[in-house]
C-alpha cells in the first residue's frame, strides 16, 4: 500500500531557482492538499484541489503554483525560490470518490519534502 | 479567525504513566476535530477524529474528548510506552475543506 508518495524527499535550491514537488496518491481520493510546516507553527495550507482539473488557494498561496492534471497527481511549483520558502512540505489526500462531500474522513499524508533555499 | 493552541509544547513523562494532551480552539463552529501523530522525518498519521456531534472517541489506549462550548479537546493516553514518543497535533475543520492546526506537543516517554 503506497498511499501518498512525495518526491523528492530532500532538496537544496539557490535563491531564484525553480522546482516542482510531486505528490501521487493511489487511493482514488478526490481531494488533495499541499501544506508547509515550519518550526513552532502548525501546518499551513498552501493550495488544495477538490478534483481533477481544479485548484484553489489556501492560507499561504503566494510564491507557489499548483496543477492537478491527473486525479492521482498534485504538483506544487516554486517559480523563483526564496529563503522564506525553506520548510517541510507535506501533501495529503482525502475523501474517496463517491463519498459525501462533507464526510468526516481523515486526511492521509505523505512523508514530506525537506526543502532548503540558500 | 480560528486559532488552535496546544499547551504544553513539550512533555516528558516516565513510562507507564497516564497523561493528557490539551488542544484549545477559539471558534466553536467546527465540523470535526482530529488528533494526529507525527514521528521524526515522517508524515502525519490520523489517530482519532471526533465529529462535532460527538463527545469522545476511543482507540485502544487513546481517548479523545471534545467540548465545543468551551473550545477544548483532550487526548488521553493510558499506560504510556516509549513507542508513544512523538509529536501530537490537533486540527479543527470548519465550514470549508481546510484544517486549522495547532503547533503540536512533543511527547517523550522515558523508559
Amino acid at each position: 500500500n503506497a498511499g501518498v508518495t512525495q518526491t523528492p524527499k530532500f532538496r537544496v535550491l539557490k535563491t531564484g531557482q525553480s522546482m516542482t514537488l510531486l505528490c501521487a496518491q493511489d487511493m482514488n481520493h478526490e481531494y488533495m492538499y499541499w501544506y508547509r510546516q515550519d518550526p513552532g507553527m502548525g501546518l499551513r495550507l498552501i493550495h488544495y484541489s477538490v478534483g481533477e482539473g481544479t485548484t484553489a488557494k489556501g492560507e499561504v498561496p503566494d510564491g507557489y503554483n499548483v496543477s492537478r492534471l491527473k486525479k492521482q497527481n498534485f504538483l506544487l511549483g516554486l517559480e523563483s525560490a526564496a529563503p522564506s520558502q525553506t520548510s517541510v512540505y507535506f501533501c495529503a489526500s482525502s475523501y474517496p470518490t463517491g463519498g459525501p462531500v462533507y464526510s468526516n474522513q481523515p486526511q492521509h499524508f505523505g512523508d514530506g519534502t525537506r526543502l532548503s533555499i540558500l | 479567525k480560528q486559532e488552535v493552541t496546544q499547551i504544553p509544547a513539550a512533555l516528558s513523562v516516565p513510562e507507564g504513566e497516564n497523561l493528557v494532551l490539551n488542544c484549545s480552539f477559539t471558534d466553536s463552529a467546527i465540523y470535526n476535530l482530529q488528533w494526529f501523530r507525527q514521528d521524526p522525518g515522517k508524515g502525519l498519521t490520523s489517530l482519532l477524529l471526533i465529529q462535532s456531534s460527538q463527545r469522545e472517541q476511543t482507540s485502544g489506549r487513546l481517548n479523545a474528548s471534545l467540548d465545543k462550548s468551551s473550545g477544548r479537546s483532550t487526548l488521553y493516553i493510558a499506560a504510556s510506552q516509549p513507542g508513544d514518543s512523538a509529536t501530537y497535533l490537533c486540527a479543527v475543520r470548519g465550514s470549508n475543506y481546510q484544517l486549522i492546526w495547532g503547533a503540536g506537543t512533543k511527547l517523550i516517554i522515558k523508559p
